[in-house]
C-alpha cells in the first residue's frame, strides 16, 4: 500500500497569514492527489484534485502543486472560516489511503 | 445534482455485523465509483473500498479484507458497505464517496452513518 504523510501534523497562526502543508508519497503517484478540508462534525470537503485542479466554487485561495511523491498546499491571506484540518489523498493505486492529517488552529 | 443518503445510525455488539446503506440520486450511478470511508472519535480519515456498480468488482484496503463487503444494486442505485465480527474500535462515522468525471477521488459525500459497537 502506498503510506502517506502530512508535515506539520499541526500548526498554529493568525488571520491574513499564508500556510503550507506539505504531503508525501511512499512512490510515486503521478498528480491523482487530492486535498479535504474538514471541520468538526462535517463531513470533509474537498478542495483540490489532481494536485492542483481547484475543485467547482472553491476559492482560489487554495492551492495544490506537486507531482510524482511531494505535495504542497497553501492556504494564503488566512480567514476564521480556514482553520479546520487538512488532509491529502492518493487516488492513483488501491487501496486509495489518506494522510493523518494537518490541524491548522488560531494562534 | 448528486445526492449520496445513507442509512441512520447503528448499535451493535461486539461479535455482531452491520450493514450500511448509500443510496444515490442524481447524475449517473453505474459507471461511477462509489468509495467508503471511515472516521473513528478524534481520529483521521480512512479508505476502506469501493466498487464501480457497473463492473460489480470490488477493491479493499487489506485491513478491511476478508471482514468488508461492499456491494451495489443498479437496480435501485444504492451501495452497501457491510462489516462483520465487529470490535469497540470500529465504533466510527462512516461515510459513502463518489468522485467527478474529473477525477475519484471524493467529492459528493453521504451524510454520515454512525456505527457504535458497544457491549
Amino acid at each position: 500500500d502506498i503510506q502517506m504523510t502530512q508535515s506539520p501534523s499541526s500548526l498554529s497562526a493568525s488571520v491574513g497569514d499564508t500556510v503550507i502543508i506539505t504531503c508525501r508519497a511512499s512512490q510515486g503517484i503521478s498528480n491523482y492527489l487530492a486535498w479535504f478540508q474538514q471541520k468538526p462534525g462535517k463531513a470533509p470537503k474537498s478542495l483540490i484534485y489532481a494536485a492542483s485542479s481547484l475543485q467547482h466554487e472553491v476559492s482560489s485561495k487554495f492551492r495544490g502543486s506537486g507531482s510524482g511523491t511531494d505535495f504542497t498546499l497553501t492556504i494564503t491571506s488566512l480567514q476564521p472560516d480556514d482553520f479546520a484540518t487538512y488532509y491529502c489523498q492518493q487516488y492513483g493505486t488501491y487501496p486509495f489511503t489518506f494522510g493523518p492529517g494537518t490541524k491548522v488552529d488560531m494562534k | 445534482q448528486v445526492q449520496l443518503v445513507q442509512s441512520g445510525a447503528e448499535v451493535k455488539k461486539p461479535g455482531s455485523s452491520v450493514k450500511v446503506s448509500c443510496k444515490a440520486s442524481g447524475g449517473s450511478f453505474s459507471n461511477y465509483a462509489i468509495s467508503w470511508v471511515r472516521q473513528a472519535p478524534g481520529q483521521g480519515l480512512e479508505w476502506m473500498g469501493g466498487i464501480i456498480p457497473v463492473s460489480g468488482t470490488p477493491n479493499y484496503a487489506q485491513k478491511f479484507q476478508g471482514r468488508v463487503t461492499i456491494t451495489a444494486d443498479e437496480s435501485t442505485s444504492t451501495t452497501y458497505m457491510e462489516m462483520s465480527s465487529l470490535k469497540s474500535d470500529d465504533t466510527a462515522m462512516y461515510y459513502c464517496t463518489r468522485g467527478t468525471k474529473f477525477a475519484e477521488s471524493p467529492y459528493y459525500w453521504g451524510q454520515g452513518t454512525l456505527v457504535t459497537v458497544s457491549s
